[in-house]
């Protein structure tokens, strides 16, 4: 079974700071996801990443993938209010059925 | 822009009750599926359908579990006797390459009494 950690569960921060979100696993993953889900609703795609060692940017939003595929992580610049949410990390396989392995999720609080 | 939607948003039901989640993915999208996230824990895979079959269940997809894509749009996952342990946010998704971009639906909130 493929487990992913995230860490930390909840994170509460000035406006302004910047942040780090951990993904980890002892599991080679084909690709990895990240997610943001607001209170009743589903998960909203924010990056996919695929390669050993790969880094996105996605504004103030920086993803990197590990080199052993195993691990993967999330970093805010200067956050803002608006980034106040629940951020999942997910984790694909390499199975046929396409099955995402999902983290537990970290909670952001950005306080003005 | 496409988006997956679901109905209904709510559906409360006594145990032992058979319910059908529904939902509309994303027109060309060729692969979909439904995951749960019980309160409070994580989002959880049950099943992915990939050309009229299913491709992957997990072991919450037993026997009283089924998914049907009745035409070219819906897709529907059924549960025959529901128990109070089924009470959870049920997500639809879909994809038009494999687990590289999932779409989530907005979810059904399941309530069994």
């Amino acid at each position: 079974t493929q487990l992913l950690e995230q860490s930390p569960q909840f994170l509460s921060i000035q406006e302004g700071e910047n942040l780090t979100v951990y993904c980890n696993s002892s599991s080679v993953f084909s690709s990895l996801q990240w997610y943001r889900q607001e209170p009743g609703e589903g998960p909203v795609l924010l990056v996919t990443v695929v390669t050993g060692g790969e880094v996105k940017k996605l504004k103030r939003l920086t993803f990197q993938f590990g080199d052993a595929r195993k691990d993967s992580s999330l970093h805010i610049t200067a956050a803002q209010p608006g980034d106040t949410g629940l951020y999942l990390c997910a984790g694909a396989g390499n199975n046929a059925g396409n099955m995402l392995t999902f983290g537990g999720g970290t909670r952001l609080m950005v306080k003005p | 822009e496409p988006e997956v939607t679901q109905t209904p948003s709510h559906q409360v039901t006594q145990m032992g009750q058979e319910v059908i989640l529904r939902c509309v993915p994303i027109s060309n999208h060729l692969y979909f599926y439904w995951y749960r996230q019980i309160l409070g824990q994580k989002v959880e895979f049950l099943v992915s359908f990939y050309n009229n079959e299913i491709s992957e269940k997990s072991e919450i997809f037993d026997d009283q579990f089924s998914v049907e894509r009745p035409d070219g749009s819906n897709f529907t996952l059924k549960i025959r006797s529901t128990k109070l342990e089924d009470s959870a946010m049920y997500f639809c998704a879909s994809s038009i390459a494999g687990a590289l971009t999932l779409y989530f639906g907005p979810g059904t909130r399941l309530t069994v009494t």
